[in-house]
């Protein structure tokens, strides 16, 4: 069964800082990675979706990379701001109909 | 632009009662999708829906039955409500078949509390 961690669990940073979200998976042999962001008492909303022949994507201030070889994919976020504050969920497709999640990084941006 | 509409979004259950929670989209999706989060737990798929008249288990299906009334709905029913159940549960669509390869977009969530 494919095992999503992500690391750390939660992070704290003050505004204008450059973040890295991490995300391990155990099984490499994956369709696509997603992340989404949840924000408190929301829904997840999809942030990028890289599929498994691409190395990264790239929307405004993020960039997420993904490196199947190793099973691992990073959020980046440029100049964060507090509207980043939110939940952090990566999670992978790997067995046709499903995706995995891991449980999430909380991230704070203080102003 | 509603997306993915879920009811209640709030519910307090006693031990042994049933309920449904409902579902519905309105941007023309084939898939659609239950999840259950809990702490500590992540997301987990409950039971998915490819098309019309279709339904299949998936990760968590035990308790919980399904049934996807027509394109734009999809609900979810607890026959006997359990604490284990208590939970907040989303509902999801997607425009193609559930391989994982698609954009997901969820639902606000509904709150579930079984005492």
């Amino acid at each position: 069964k494919q095992e999503v961690t992500q690391i750390p669990a939660a992070l704290s940073v003050p505004e204008g800082e450059n973040l890295v979200l991490n995300c391990s998976f155990t099984d490499s042999a994956i369709y696509n990675l997603q992340w989404f962001r949840q924000d408190p008492g929301k829904g997840l909303t999809s942030l990028l979706l890289i599929q498994s022949s691409q190395r990264e994507q790239t929307s405004g201030r993020l960039n997420a990379s993904l490196d199947k070889s190793s099973g691992r994919s990073t959020l980046y976020i440029a100049a964060s701001q507090p509207g980043d504050s939110a939940t952090y969920l990566c999670a992978v497709s790997s067995s046709g109909y499903a995706l995995n999640f891991g449980k999430g990084t909380s991230l704070l941006v203080t102003p | 632009n509603a997306g993915v509409t879920q009811t209640p979004k709030f519910q307090v259950l006693k031990t042994g009662q049933s309920m449904t929670l409902q579902c519905a989209q309105d941007m023309n999706h084939n898939s659609m999708y239950w999840y259950r989060q809990d702490p500590g737990m992540g997301l987990r798929l409950i039971y998915y829906s490819a098309s019309e008249g279709t339904t299949d288990k998936g990760e968590v299906p035990n308790g919980y039955n399904v049934s996807r009334l027509n394109k734009r709905e999809f609900s979810l029913r607890l026959e006997s409500a359990a604490p284990s159940q208590t939970s907040v549960y989303f509902c999801a669509s997607s425009e193609g078949p559930p391989s994982g390869a698609n954009v997901l977009t969820f639902g606000a969530g509904s709150r579930l509390t079984v005492l």
